[in-house]
């Protein structure tokens, strides 16, 4: 069985641009949940997707948006990217917003 | 808001030593306790806990939770080089209704470095 994927693994984007990440959960998981890792503050909550609506969001700037479509793949996106939102960002999927979540290997976005 | 210490930090021990890694935590409507290890890439899954004082045990590391006294604490015993990695403990929070949403509070990690 497929783990969660998520692409693309590195990004490299200056200040002010906007980005877009995307990730696959696993099979007939429909949960989708966003991370932000930094050394500074570690793995912190951004949003929860669940059958296409958004359920839960963690406490982040309206820059940081996302979506889920019919198939449970979801993206994210951040929009005027500032030098602080140089991050692994990690997606976690499980079957119904329980746990465990099983994460996939991140992105990792750099900002100059 | 919730939150979840853990401690130590960072921990260097030998092959063969056994090591204990403690989280404690504070949230509203606890659900469980996880405990995650990163090495260079994405968290993979250990444990949840969710009673009081079970007992989880996988070959060389098990993991107790202690809801009264709100920590649990997680056990590598004869450890060796691949152990060495980032310790994660998370716990998640029922939300309204009793649904578990799908949100993870982390602590800061522990950086366990065993050497040969």
């Amino acid at each position: 069985k497929a783990g969660v994927t998520q692409t693309p693994r590195y990004l490299i984007k200056t200040r002010g641009q906007q980005v877009t990440l995307s990730c696959s959960p696993i099979s007939g998981h429909r949960s989708v949940s966003w991370y932000q890792q930094t050394p500074g503050q570690g793995l912190q909550f951004l949003f929860e997707y669940f059958s296409e609506t958004q359920r839960n969001k963690g406490n982040f700037p309206g820059r940081f948006s996302g979506r889920q479509f019919s198939n449970s793949r979801s993206e994210m996106n951040v929009s005027t990217l500032e030098l602080g939102d140089s991050a692994l960002y990690l997606c976690a999927s499980s079957l119904f917003g329980g746990q465990p979540q099983h994460f996939g290997d991140g992105t990792r976005l750099s900002i100059l | 808001e919730d939150k979840v210490v853990q401690s130590p930090l960072s921990l260097v021990v030998h092959e063969g030593d056994t090591v204990t890694l403690n989280c404690s935590y504070e949230v509203t409507n606890f659900r469980s306790l996880l405990w995650y290890k990163q090495e260079k890439k994405a968290p993979t899954f250990l444990f949840m806990l969710t009673s009081s004082g079970i007992e989880k045990k996988s070959g060389r590391l098990s993991s107790i939770l202690d809801k009264k006294e709100l920590f649990s604490i997680l056990n590598i015993t004869a450890t060796q080089t691949g152990d060495s990695a980032i310790y994660l403990c998370a716990v998640s929070a029922s939300g309204a209704g009793g649904t578990s949403y799908g949100k993870l509070t982390f602590g800061q990690g522990t950086i366990l470095t065993v050497h040969p």
